[in-house]
């Protein structure tokens, strides 16, 4: 079975600082996502990459980015951590050309942000 | 990109079929639907997706119109298992040639004992 692997489950962080979130896949996909899952909006892409060193932005990249130096780790990075990213964040994978086939995804990080 | 719309909630009684719907009408020719499902505090899980014929696997059967505008995601003997937030999602293509997910705001479906 596929896994992917999120470092957090739960995490509290102050405004200002700068965040790691980490996620591993260990099926050697290529290609993975970062979403964030919000009460009403459901789940919104905020970057993907579909190799290593490639990144694109998603539907709100803003506030954020994003690091793939190896291909089993996508990380998503906060720069200035702002209360508006107190959130669930979802780590997904899938092998398959740019991303054609499904996404398997991590149990989230509850992040929040005082 | 094409959107997804879903009822809110949906009750089913256990062993019985488990009909949930959903309106994907501005979908474009090559753009697959697809269905995952949430369990509380789980990341969500991939049950099954078509483009245009209908699709049945082990956990469910997908019946696509033919006018692609809808779709039904069928649990042909709910269990209390099966209760969880439902989303059909979209797979639309970005502009550079890569695949995404249009996430809707998902069915909460409880089975019921």
């Amino acid at each position: 079975d596929v896994k992917v692997t999120q470092s957090s489950r739960y995490l509290v962080k102050r405004t200002g600082e700068k965040v790691f979130l980490e996620c591993v896949q260990d099926m050697d996909h290529e290609n993975m996502f970062w979403y964030r899952q919000d009460p009403g909006l459901g789940l919104r892409l905020i970057y993907f990459s579909y190799d290593v060193k490639m990144k694109e932005k998603g539907d709100i990249p803003e506030g954020y980015s994003v690091s793939r130096e190896k291909k089993e780790r996508f990380s998503l990075i906060l720069e200035s951590a702002s209360t508006n990213q107190t959130s669930m964040y979802l780590c997904a994978s899938s092998s398959g050309q740019r991303g054609n086939q499904p996404q398997h995804f991590g149990d989230g990080t509850r992040l929040s942000i005082l | 990109d094409a959107k997804t719309t879903q009822p809110p909630s949906m009750d089913c009684a256990e062993g019985r079929a488990a009909n949930l719907p959903c309106n994907h009408s501005t979908i474009s020719g090559n753009e697959y639907v697809y269905w995952y499902r949430q369990i509380h505090s789980q990341g969500p899980q991939y049950i099954i997706h078509g483009l245009k014929n209908n699709e049945t696997n082990e956990m469910a059967s997908l019946i696509i119109t033919e006018d692609r505008k809808s779709s039904t995601l069928i649990l042909p003997h709910a269990t209390l298992r099966d209760t969880a937030v439902y989303y059909c999602i979209v797979r639309s293509v970005t502009t550079s040639g890569t695949y995404k997910y249009i996430f809707g705001t998902g069915t909460r479906l409880k089975v019921l004992a």
